[in-house]
């Protein structure tokens, strides 16, 4: 199986922050990612599918990049309600698997 | 906008059979593919596998013994099943909607805690 580690595991950020946190394949897996946002008690969200396409609805401050094996997600201007666990997960194989998140909390 | 809402018994005992059903409003069964994932206490997500909108199914293969997801489009629904259940399997089951080609999950449940205990 692809397995996908996830970077930093927390990171502390305020308001109006620009965030980077990134996401690395055990293999190479072309531009087959996808990043969701996971709030406790609220149903998950796609933000990015296809590694930098945006899912409908999503504001424009976050953004995806990479392709192969190292891929990001960043958020422009971190937001209120942004803080939250972002996880990546892979779609290269029909074995889907994800990462294991990264938190953003309030510095 | 497609609604998800999980359902079924919030503690069940060791070995018995997890069951779980994800109702499916403004959107239907019959297309799309319809997943499963879960996400145990204080670890990540695991993806349990989905059902193509053809009916067909795909596992993960460290749970493909024991899971069984079936759909009922009278009532749009999709059905998760996972036997002999352990203590392990305590876990958010979350249901979600799976977009072809690059298989995003657009569109997710709450999640319902399940747990394994005696």
């Amino acid at each position: 199986d692809i397995q996908m580690t996830q970077s930093p595991p927390s990171l502390s950020a305020s308001v109006g922050d620009s965030v980077t946190f990134t996401c690395r394949a055990s293999q190479s897996i072309s531009r087959y990612v996808n990043w969701y946002q996971m709030k406790s008690g609220k149903a998950p969200k796609l933000l990015i599918y296809a590694a930098s396409n945006l899912h409908s609805g999503v504001p424009s401050r976050f953004s995806g990049s990479g392709s192969g094996t190292e891929f990001t997600l960043t958020i422009s201007s971190l937001q209120p309600e942004d803080f939250a666990t972002y996880h990546c997960q892979q779609s290269y194989s029909p074995f889907l698997t994800f990462g294991g998140g990264t938190r953003v909390e309030v510095k | 906008q497609v609604q998800l809402q999980e359902s079924g018994p919030g503690l069940i005992k060791p070995s018995e059979t997890l069951s779980l059903t994800c109702t499916v409003s403004d959107a239907s069964i019959t297309t799309h593919y319809w997943g499963w994932i879960r996400q145990p206490p204080g670890k990540g997500l695991e993806w349990i596998g989905y059902m193509y909108h053809s009916g067909g199914t795909n596992y993960n293969p460290s749970l493909k013994s024991r899971v069984t997801i079936s759909g009922d489009t009278s009532k749009n629904q999709v059905s998760l099943r996972l036997s002999s259940v352990t203590a392990a399997d305590t876990a958010v089951y979350y249901c979600a909607r799976g977009v072809e080609g690059v298989v995003q999950f657009d569109s997710w449940g709450q999640g319902a805690l399940v747990t394994v205990s005696s």
